[in-house]
């Protein structure tokens, strides 16, 4: 059974840094892209980072590029998010996503989620 | 960056009657690159069509999806009790991913 655990949610001043971890089973997870998705409270899906099989491509979204560094170590199976000088639009709950095998990306499996709170 | 669109942004509807959701890119969406997701208060999104018009693993086939371009659409034929969420359309264009806003589906 596919399973993907984050961690590391918390409250943080703006300007701030925190990591989050994304810890994967059940699947083999070197052959998969994976995927950050985001979701501010009462909003909508938004799409921040993902990286290829081996950690050698990564694509962000605009929003975060230069402040988040998405990141993997298939030793430990697991995914991270080094989120830094965190804004109050940075707040949500963010996802954990595995890509699913068809061309394209799109997101099979999902996390449950690790929030992000920040407030002064 | 394409934009997607949903309409309607809620669609009220009973049990037993179809419903048909709409998502709208700003660019045409290069190789039906489109997928949709119902998500649950409180849950994670779950994946069900992708591709544009492909079912994903264990999602009933009264969920389908066509389209093409810039213009896709999700339909459920007959809606049980269980389907009444919000769902998403997502399109991905070499590097760029997008949602839709969303469009809630609730009980009549």
């Amino acid at each position: 059974e596919v399973q993907l655990v984050e961690s590391g949610g918390d409250l943080v001043q703006p300007g701030g840094s925190l990591r989050l971890s994304c810890a994967a089973s059940g699947f083999p997870f070197n052959t998969y892209w994976m995927s950050w998705v985001r979701q501010a409270p009462g909003k909508g899906l938004e799409w921040v980072a993902n990286i290829n099989q081996d950690g050698s491509e990564k694509h962000y979204v605009d929003s975060v590029r230069g402040r988040f560094t998405i990141s993997r170590d298939n030793a430990k199976t697991s995914l991270y998010l080094q989120m830094n000088s965190l804004r109050a639009e940075d707040m949500a709950m963010y996802f954990c996503a595995r890509d699913h095998r068809a061309p394209g990306i799109f997101f099979e499996s999902w996390g449950q989620g690790a929030l992000v709170t920040v407030s002064p | 960056e394409i934009v997607l669109t949903q309409s309607p942004g809620t669609l009220s509807l009973s049990p037993g009657e179809r419903a048909t959701l709409s998502c709208r890119a700003s660019h045409s969406v290069s190789n039906n690159y489109l997928g949709w997701y119902q998500q649950k208060p409180g849950q994670a999104p779950r994946l069900l069509i992708y591709g544009a018009s492909n079912r994903a693993t264990g999602i009933p086939d009264r969920f389908s999806g066509s389209g093409s371009g810039t213009d896709f659409t999700l339909t459920i034929s007959r809606l049980e009790p269980e389907d009444f969420a919000v769902f998403y359309c997502q399109q991905y264009d070499t590097s760029s991913i997008t949602f839709g806003q969303g469009t809630r589906l609730d009980i009549k």
